[in-house]
């Protein structure tokens, strides 16, 4: 049985850091591309970063360029999601999620987290 | 970036009608690379339909996506309770995959 399960959310100040972890079981880890996906509260989703199977390829969403950055460990079979300058705005559940196809950087997402709630607050 | 609208926004329907929710994007998607989530209150999304019209392991066939281009559509022809619910289609085929503002389907 696949499972994601995130870590590392909080609350947090304003331009503090926080690292989101995922860790994932029931398939082989690293086959598989994987994103960190959003969600304020009572919003809709946004896609926020992915990572390809071996780190190859990696991508942001404009909002987060240059103070996220996504990483894996294969042989711990974990993701993570590093989070610096945090804004009021990043507060959200953050999901990890798996990419359906193996080898592909993109796809759609078949599996997903229970989510991880990130607060930021002063 | 590909921008994708969603609608309508809400939904208002009754067990055993049919549901059919639009979405549209800014830009041709490429490969037929739009999927449909499903999420309830409290969860996570559940993958329903990927390149527009497959089916995802285990969904029922009440559930069917068509479409291509820049013109897609969910339709569930015979609401069950457990489908009211808000869904999202999302766009994979360019970075970033974007994903609509959601389409809430609740009882009427």
């Amino acid at each position: 049985e696949v499972q994601l399960v995130e870590s590392g959310g909080g609350l947090v100040q304003p331009g503090r850091s926080l690292r989101l972890s995922c860790a994932a079981s029931g398939f082989t880890f690293d086959d598989y591309a994987m994103h960190w996906v959003r969600q304020a509260p009572g919003k809709g989703l946004e896609w926020v970063s992915g990572i390809s199977w071996n780190s190859g390829t990696i991508d942001y969403a404009d909002s987060v360029k240059g103070r996220f950055t996504i990483s894996r460990d294969n042989a711990k079979n974990s993701l993570y999601l590093q989070m610096n300058s945090l804004r009021a705005d990043d507060t959200a559940f953050y999901y990890c999620a798996k990419v359906r196809l193996a080898a592909l950087p993109r796809g759609a997402l078949d599996y997903w987290g229970q989510g991880t709630l990130v607060s930021v607050s002063s | 970036e590909i921008v994708l609208t969603q609608s309508p926004g809400t939904l208002s329907l009754s067990p055993g009608e049919r549901a059919t929710l639009s979405c549209r994007a800014s830009q041709r998607v490429s490969g037929s690379y739009l999927a449909w989530y499903q999420q309830k209150p409290g969860q996570a999304p559940r993958l329903l339909i990927y390149s527009a019209s497959i089916r995802a392991t285990g969904i029922p066939d009440r559930f069917s996506g068509s479409g291509s281009g820049t013109d897609f559509t969910l339709t569930i022809s015979r609401l069950e309770p457990g489908d009211f619910a808000v869904y999202y289609c999302q766009q994979y085929g360019s970075s970033p995959g974007t994903f609509g503002g959601g389409t809430k389907v609740q009882i009427k």
